[in-house]
């Protein structure tokens, strides 16, 4: 199995700043990876796949890089529906795996 | 517009049994893999089960392996969740999630509300 390690487990940011986002993962994913954010009492929302692709409706301040085992996702100027659960998710390998989660949070 | 609704969640006793079901609309359901994917109180996401869009292969996370069988009815545009000798760790928000590619690539464009599955004497 593929762990996802994500970090910081908690980022603390001030609106308007910006917010870079970690994912490790255990062994080569090459590009497959996503990344989701999801709010308090919501389901999950995709944000980026194929490392750098963003999904339909998503904004051009999330963006993410990387490739092989480290990733990243950066939010270039936090807004405040930004605040949430960001989860990356690697879909190179079965099992299917998901990082442990980073919390943005208001600073 | 595509919709996922689960149903199916409830209160159960530790090695009792459950199905969840995943009633999908506004596509071409036959088209997708499917998974569940759950995620206990205050924890992260956890993927369980996915089966590709005709339903041949399926595959699991090992924590349910032997336990839990996913199964899809395409003429109905239904997921289903049979969850067997239930745990109090699978205490959890079950998710039904479709693949956004034809192509095998798994990854969830779309997500249910989710079911609440507590397993609990």
């Amino acid at each position: 199995e593929i762990v996802m390690t994500q970090s910081p487990a908690t980022l603390s940011v001030s609106p308007g700043e910006r917010a870079t986002l970690s994912c490790r993962a255990s062994q080569s994913v090459s590009s497959n990876l996503a990344w989701y954010q999801q709010k308090p009492g919501q389901a999950p929302r995709l944000l980026i796949y194929y490392t750098s692709t963003r999904a339909t409706g998503i904004p051009a301040r999330f963006s993410g890089s990387g490739s092989g085992t480290e990733f990243i996702l950066t939010i270039s100027s936090l807004q405040s529906e930004d605040f949430a659960f960001y989860y990356c998710q690697q879909y190179n390998n079965w099992p299917l795996t998901f990082g442990g989660g980073t919390k943005v949070e208001i600073k | 517009q595509v919709q996922m609704v689960e149903s199916g969640g409830g209160v159960v006793q530790p090695g009792g049994s459950l199905r969840l079901s995943c009633a999908a609309s506004g596509l071409t359901f036959s088209n997708y893999g499917m998974h569940w994917v759950r995620q206990a109180p205050g924890k992260g996401l956890e993927w369980v089960a996915g089966t590709l869009h005709d339903g041949g292969n399926k595959y699991y996370v090992d924590s349910v392996k032997g336990r839990f069988t996913i199964s899809r009815d395409n003429a109905r545009n239904t997921l289903y969740l049979q969850m067997n000798s239930l745990r109090a760790e699978d205490t959890a928000v079950y998710y039904c999630a479709k693949d956004l590619e034809t192509r095998g690539l798994h990854y969830f464009d779309y997500w249910g509300q989710g079911a609440l599955v507590t397993v609990s004497s």
